[in-house]
C-alpha cells in the first residue's frame, strides 16, 4: 500500500478560526490532491499539486489554500472556517491521470 | 464536459447472488477508467485501471470491463465482506492530471 498519512484524523473547530490539515506521502509521487467528500456529492477536488510549489485549483477551491514545500508534504488551509466546510477531507497522491491515485485515511472536520 | 454517472445508487444482494454495477461516462479523451472500493470511515482503495474498450481486469470475485461509453464491475457470488461503496473515476486528456469521480454505488451483501 502507498504510504499516505493525514493529520489530524479528527478536528472540531469554531467558525472563523484557521485550520490546517496535513498530508504526508512516502512514495515520491509527483502529484498530490485534496478532496472533500459529502453525502450526495461524492469526491470533489479542492486543489492539487503537480510538483513542489506548483499547485492549481479544483472544482471547489473557494475558501481553501494549499502549499507544497516538499515532495512528500501537502498542506490544506482553511483561512477562516465556515460551517459549510464541515466534511471529510481526503488526501491522495499519484503519478498522473494515466495512473491510479492512492488515498489517505481521511480527516473528519466539524466546524461549529 | 466530462461526466461520469454510476448506477444504481444502492444495491442489496443476497450472499452468492451475482450482479453488476454500472459506470457510464462521456469524455473527450479518456486516459484511464479507475475503480475503487471504499469502506465506511476509510479512504478509497484502488481496485482496477482500464485503458481501452474491450479491456477486462479480474480480482477474486470482481471483474471490471470497459466499452466506449461505460464500464461494468461484475461481482460473482459475493460475500458479506464485499459490502462497500464502489467508486469509478475518469482520467481525461485535458492536459491536466486530475480524476473525475462518480458518486458511487453502495453495495450491501446480506448473509
Amino acid at each position: 500500500d502507498a504510504g499516505i498519512t493525514q493529520s489530524p484524523r479528527h478536528k472540531v473547530t469554531e467558525t472563523g478560526t484557521p485550520v490546517t490539515l496535513r498530508c504526508h506521502q512516502t512514495e515520491n509521487h509527483r502529484y498530490m490532491y485534496w478532496y472533500r467528500q459529502d453525502p450526495g456529492h461524492g469526491l470533489r477536488l479542492i486543489h492539487y499539486s503537480y510538483g513542489v510549489k506548483d499547485t492549481d485549483k479544483g472544482e471547489v477551491s473557494d475558501g481553501y489554500s494549499v502549499s507544497r514545500s516538499k515532495t512528500e508534504d501537502f498542506l490544506l488551509t482553511l483561512e477562516s472556517a465556515t460551517s459549510s466546510q464541515t466534511s471529510v477531507y481526503f488526501c491522495a497522491s499519484g503519478l498522473g491521470s494515466y495512473n491510479e491515485q492512492f488515498f489517505g485515511p481521511g480527516t473528519r472536520l466539524t466546524v461549529l | 464536459e466530462d461526466q461520469v454517472t454510476q448506477s444504481p445508487e444502492a444495491l442489496r444482494l443476497q450472499e452468492g447472488e451475482s450482479s453488476s454495477l454500472n459506470c457510464s461516462y462521456t469524455v473527450s479523451g479518456l486516459r484511464g477508467l479507475f475503480w475503487y472500493r471504499q469502506d465506511p470511515g476509510k479512504g478509497p482503495e484502488f481496485l482496477f485501471t482500464l485503458y481501452s474498450a474491450g479491456e477486462e481486469k479480474e480480482k477474486e470475485r470482481l471483474k471490471a470491463t470497459l466499452t466506449k461509453k461505460e464500464s461494468f464491475l461484475h461481482i460473482t457470488a459475493p460475500k458479506p465482506e464485499d459490502s462497500a461503496t464502489y467508486l469509478c473515476a475518469l482520467g481525461v486528456n485535458f492536459g491536466n492530471e486530475k480524476l473525475t469521480f462518480g458518486t458511487g454505488t453502495r453495495l450491501t451483501i446480506i448473509p
